[in-house]
């Protein structure tokens, strides 16, 4: 079966313009996660949707990411007015349920100029 | 501040050569976890650890869980060139629900021929 698959790859863009990342979870999984891996770096938690429940955005650093998950599946994680420091691999995971193992897709490299 | 200590941050060996990797918090952990990275790709996991005290063995590698659940390792015996990748430890907090993980910064490791 599919594992979780992640678009763009890539994506480079201007500092100041606004970028969409998807997600396509494994399906049947309610839970899915969205991570930020700087250079080098361990994962950082952005935010974390499990079925019908409002989602947990405590990770999102700023008031420019937001994320959406529709219908349960796939899932957008937008960042708005993008600056430098936003260059990062951003991580798509998902779960069967929030307490079962973590699936990652290959995530999207995100390069701001 | 770094919730999950984890050293070193980069190895170098020689084919052959015993090496540990540590994870170290001054939190409890209701699990751990430790995942294998490849470049372009997401962690995969290697193994979970619940119980503290506990051992994990696969094949080569060794995890264990430290008593407390504040810390744990991973001991690889006479590493392979086929072993080098990226090594993330992360845990899952007591008392949070959705199974959001927090991670260590990484082991890079190079095993050299």
């Amino acid at each position: 079966g599919a594992g979780v698959s992640q678009s763009p790859s890539n994506k480079v863009t201007e500092k100041g313009k606004d970028v969409e990342l998807r997600c396509d979870p494994i399906s049947g999984h309610t839970a899915l996660y969205w991570y930020r891996q700087s250079l080098g770096q361990g994962l950082e938690f952005l935010i974390y949707f499990q079925g019908n429940s409002a989602p947990d955005k405590s990770g999102l650093p700023s008031d420019r990411f937001s994320a959406e998950r529709t219908g349960g599946s796939v899932s957008t994680l937008t960042i708005q007015r993008t600056q430098q420091e936003d260059s990062a691999v951003y991580l798509c995971a998902s779960s069967r349920n929030g307490q079962e193992t973590q699936y990652f897709g290959p995530g999207t490299r995100l390069l701001v100029l | 501040t770094q919730l999950l200590e984890q050293s070193p941050q980069f190895l170098s060996i020689q084919e052959g050569e015993n090496l540990t990797v540590y994870c170290n918090s001054s939190s409890v952990f209701s699990s751990l976890q430790w995942y294998r990275q490849e470049p372009g790709e997401g962690p995969v996991l290697l193994v979970t650890v619940v119980t503290g005290g506990e051992v994990k063995k696969l094949k080569r590698l060794t995890f264990q869980f430290g008593d407390a659940r504040k810390d744990s390792s991973l001991h690889i015996t006479a590493a392979q060139p086929g072993d080098t990748g990226l090594y993330l430890c992360a845990g899952v907090m007591i008392y949070n629900q959705g199974g959001k993980l927090i991670f260590g910064q990484g082991t890079e490791l190079s095993v050299k021929p």
